[in-house]
């Protein structure tokens, strides 16, 4: 059975960095053709794509988001942690991590996402 | 960057009706094109990939077409179930993912 969880801080002020962990369980990263990907999404807005790694440790990022963007994995403990610098409240949204298996090639399994709210 | 442009912004039908929702890429994207269905309250949940297969789980109501630029979601008879907001998303290539707006699907 395939679980992701994101964690982390629920509210951060403005110019400080984001860091959040996706927890997951029922496959590896160290698989060949698993990814796992960084979605987010502002209060009653469409969904955004950020970043995303894979198996082999190749990093993608959005290209709006890039120089504020790091994501970077843990295979022995089945992490995934996306950080962000400079947050500003426009960066206030629901944040989701997301399996990727090359066989599908897209989001397969979601987790339940985790509110952030960037305010002083 | 590639943009996705999903119309209708809102559709309004009622149960038994036959949804049809649009996805426009600005270029193309071959099959690389995914459709999303989200409930208020949650995460998105994958119901087409390379734009015309079913993911596990998903009814045989629900199909995809089109290549290219051109896509459609097509739900031939809804269900209380599906109303919900459907996101089209791409990925031309590895490097580079988007969403479309999302198309609301609401009971008339």
């Amino acid at each position: 059975q395939v679980t992701l969880r994101e964690s982390g801080p629920a509210l951060v002020k403005p110019t400080q960095t984001l860091t959040l962990t996706c927890t997951f369980s029922g496959f590896s990263l160290s698989t060949s053709g698993m990814c796992v990907s960084w979605i987010r999404q502002p209060p009653g807005k469409a969904l955004e794509w950020l970043a995303l790694i894979d198996w082999d440790d190749d990093k993608y990022y959005s290209t709006s988001l890039k120089t504020r963007l790091t994501i970077s994995k843990d295979t022995s403990k089945n992490q995934v942690v996306l950080t962000m610098t400079n947050m500003d409240p426009v960066d206030t949204a629901t944040y989701y991590c997301a399996r990727i298996q090359s066989t599908i090639g897209f989001l397969d399994y979601w987790g339940q996402g985790t509110l952030v709210t960037v305010s002083s | 960057e590639i943009v996705l442009t999903q119309s209708p912004a809102t559709l309004s039908l009622s149960p038994g009706e036959r949804a049809t929702l649009s996805c426009r890429a600005s270029q193309s994207v071959s099959s690389y094109l995914a459709w999303y269905q989200q409930k208020p309250g949650q995460a998105p949940r994958l119901l087409i990939y390379d734009a015309s297969n079913r993911a596990t789980g998903i009814p045989a109501r629900f199909s995809g077409s089109g290549s290219g630029t051109d896509f459609t979601l097509t739900i031939s008879s809804l269900e209380p179930e599906d109303f919900a907001v459907y996101y089209c998303q791409q990925r031309s290539n590895w490097a580079t993912w988007t969403f479309g707006q999302g198309t609301k699907v609401e009971i008339k």
